[in-house]
């Protein structure tokens, strides 16, 4: 089952406003990743936040971790045409696994 | 900056054949990962790496193989192509569990 889910699954809005996305989890977790796909690429990487940091920034991104809540948001202020894409929250379930679980993604369109 | 490379951005096999995906990365990274991406299903672990000659399964690996020889270089073999295959193949590597991953840019399957 799908360990991390995004929402909404798509958001439009015009340039300059703030894109907010969320993702909600089911187990506890030692991180949360969020990534960004341009359409038919590869992921890019753009933050991590461990279980026991509750925010963290990155330029233009600020990403919040709930863990009482189990859940996080990924804020994109004053966007660009540039940053549409889709962006995935990936969440590492225990300390001893390598594996990351991606949800399924937010799809958003900054129009110009 | 680290640099993931797969073998080819798009492939069109037949059915029954024989596949190898390629994934080389230069940043001496001990763990490789194989996902496959679906529309609606999101990011799916096909097996990954943790050190040469080993190998994990991961949520799906039916169909699949994957072969670890040299450090920088993890194969997918699809052993005889299904339909149900196509797909974007997804290679990342990552210098530790805890870390953050780094993409390729996707091999897009079609099996006719």
């Amino acid at each position: 089952s799908q360990q991390g889910e995004e929402d909404p699954q798509a958001l439009s809005i015009q340039e300059g406003e703030n894109a907010t996305m969320n993702c909600s989890y089911k187990t506890s977790i030692n991180n949360l990743q969020w990534y960004r796909q341009n359409s038919g690429r590869g992921l890019v990487h753009l933050i991590l936040i461990r279980s026991n940091e509750r925010e963290k920034h990155s330029g233009r991104l600020r990403v919040t971790l709930d863990t009482s809540k189990k859940s996080s948001s990924l804020l994109i202020t004053a966007s660009r045409a540039a940053d549409t894409a889709s962006y995935f929250c990936a969440t590492r379930v225990e300390a001893g696994s390598y594996q990351l679980t991606f949800g399924k993604g937010t799809k958003l369109s900054v129009i110009p | 900056d680290v640099k993931v490379t797969q073998s080819s951005r798009y492939l069109v096999k037949r059915t029954g054949e024989k596949v190898f995906l390629e994934c080389v990365q230069d940043m001496d990274h001990e763990n490789m990962f194989w996902y496959r991406q679906d529309p609606g299903l999101g990011l799916r672990l096909i097996y990954f790496s943790y050190d040469v000659k080993m190998k994990e399964k991961g949520d799906i690996p039916e169909g699949y193989s994957v072969s670890r020889e040299k450090k920088e270089r993890f194969s997918l073999i699809l052993e005889s192509a299904s339909t149900n295959q196509t797909s974007m193949y997804l290679c990342a590597s990552s210098p530790a569990p805890y870390n953050e991953q780094f993409f390729g840019p996707g091999t897009r399957l079609t099996v006719l």
